[in-house]
């Protein structure tokens, strides 16, 4: 089983719309979460973390579940800007991270 | 430019080729990382050091494949006899240790291997 699952999607979106990606992790033992992004023949680069009580990052919400083991990421009023992939990623032990493959987002005009 | 940079940003080889990759991490991060990702798939960890130390290496970091950080601050990534199964974008990244659960790593811009 994957350390990290997600949807692979595509996402395809109107602009302004409400957009949510789910994640789950396998290993409880998982100790930090993130999103990161990824545009296309990019590197990835760390959106947010996502803490136990959930947080927010302006149009960006985070929730984290860990009994369910299930992480999720809200964007609210899409714009075209956030087409991109979005990888959820967790950290267990010393510091690797695991990625998931990313779900992709498109925002359509 | 203070994040982390990579060298060179893209490689072509023929099979059986050695190629060598080169990372700078961000200058005060003595944590490096390096991740290999192929199309369609989240990056997946290879190797880390702390310092000078390599304190973990994954399976798929077969043995021809070695990574140095000689003196705790650039890293080398070496792949001997390529094979074209080795083409993927070989991305390395940096954190600062001492930040617990937030500590953050940052990702260079990477390299990507064609072998031929």
């Amino acid at each position: 089983r994957k350390e990290v699952e997600q949807d692979p999607g595509p996402f395809n979106v109107p602009e302004g719309a409400t957009v949510a990606f789910n994640c789950t992790y396998s290993n409880s033992a998982s100790q930090s979460f993130f999103w990161y992004r990824q545009d296309c023949r990019k590197e990835p680069k760390l959106l947010m973390s996502v803490y136990s009580s959930g947080n927010e990052d302006g149009r960006f919400t985070a929730q984290l579940n860990r009994a369910s083991q299930y992480i999720s990421l809200l964007i609210r009023d899409s714009k075209l800007s956030d087409s991109a992939t979005y990888l959820c990623v967790v950290r267990r032990g010393a510091n690797n991270l695991f990625f998931g493959t990313g779900t992709r987002l498109t925002v359509i005009p | 430019d203070t994040g982390v940079s990579q060298n060179p940003r893209h490689k072509i080889t023929k099979r059986g080729q050695n190629v060598t990759f080169r990372c700078d991490p961000i200058s005060e991060h003595n944590r490096l990382y390096w991740y290999r990702q192929t199309l369609g798939q989240g990056p997946e960890f290879l190797t880390y050091f702390q310092n000078e130390a390599q304190l973990e290496k994954s399976r798929l970091l077969s043995d021809r494949f070695s990574a140095e950080r000689p003196k705790g601050s650039f890293s080398t990534l070496e792949i001997q006899r390529t094979e074209q199964g080795d083409s993927a974008m070989y991305l390395c990244a940096s954190s600062l240790e001492g930040q617990g659960v937030l500590e953050t790593q940052y990702f260079g811009p990477g390299t990507r291997l064609l072998v031929l």
